[in-house]
């Protein structure tokens, strides 16, 4: 297993569009965190799934964001009507249900929306 | 809004030990205070966690207060490598807890 990877690395949409990020987690992990990180500032939490429930949302997921996890393995975030306000590192992390042993997190989708 | 407090930057020189400090003075009993770093465009990566003993491994130290109000992250010898914003995280066990609250972290810049 090469860890949590998450695609594209890069992306660049023009406002108003829609994109669509996935996450691959490590297998035996059943937890599946999002957040989302501005230049400067530490990660902020988005929402988090055990298996496929999506289990706590943070009041910054917007009604333009949605997130899935279909068959408790990879998940997708969605964010439609992008603004210039999206532009932000998404951030992936999985860990096993206790958690106490840390979350591994991937290398982050870069989101520029122009 | 996160439960910690850090200085926001650090110097350290190469070779020498680096002692990150950080403050939780609202943690709970049982709440586990949590190390990561973020070296530039990458995800955070974990480093070591404790509870209420301090806590030893490859890559580090953490040595936590008898109270449980502040620990302080050790790096015995810094290289280049160990540049990184380093985050302080206070996270519990029982359901609503589990996420991570960053904070801004320490900024460690090691000199050569």
């Amino acid at each position: 297993d090469t860890g949590v990877s998450q695609n594209p690395r890069h992306k660049i949409t023009k406002r108003g569009q829609n994109v669509t990020f996935r996450c691959d987690p490590i297998s035996e992990h059943n937890r599946l965190y999002w957040y989302r990180q501005t230049l400067g500032q530490g990660p902020e939490f988005l929402t988090y799934f055990q298996n496929e429930a999506q289990l706590e949302k943070s009041r910054l997921l917007s009604d333009r964001f949605s997130a899935e996890r279909p068959k408790g393995s990879f998940s997708t975030l969605e964010i439609q009507r992008t603004e210039q306000g999206d532009s932000a590192m998404y951030l992936c992390a999985s860990s096993l249900a206790s958690g106490l042993d840390g979350y591994t997190f991937g290398s982050g989708t870069r989101l520029t929306v122009v | 809004d996160a439960k910690t407090t850090q200085p926001p930057s650090m110097d350290c020189a190469e070779g020498r030990a680096a002692n990150l400090p950080c403050n939780h003075s609202t943690i709970s009993g049982n709440e586990y205070v949590y190390w990561y770093r973020q070296i530039h465009s990458q995800g955070p990566q974990y480093i070591i966690h404790g509870l209420k003993n301090n806590e030893t491994n490859e890559m580090a130290s953490l040595i936590i207060t008898e109270d449980r109000k502040s620990s302080t992250l050790i790096l015995p010898h810094a290289t280049l490598r160990d540049t990184a914003v380093y985050y302080c995280i206070v996270r519990g066990t029982t359901s609503g807890t589990y996420k991570y609250i960053f904070g801004t972290g320490t900024r460690l810049k090691v000199l050569a």
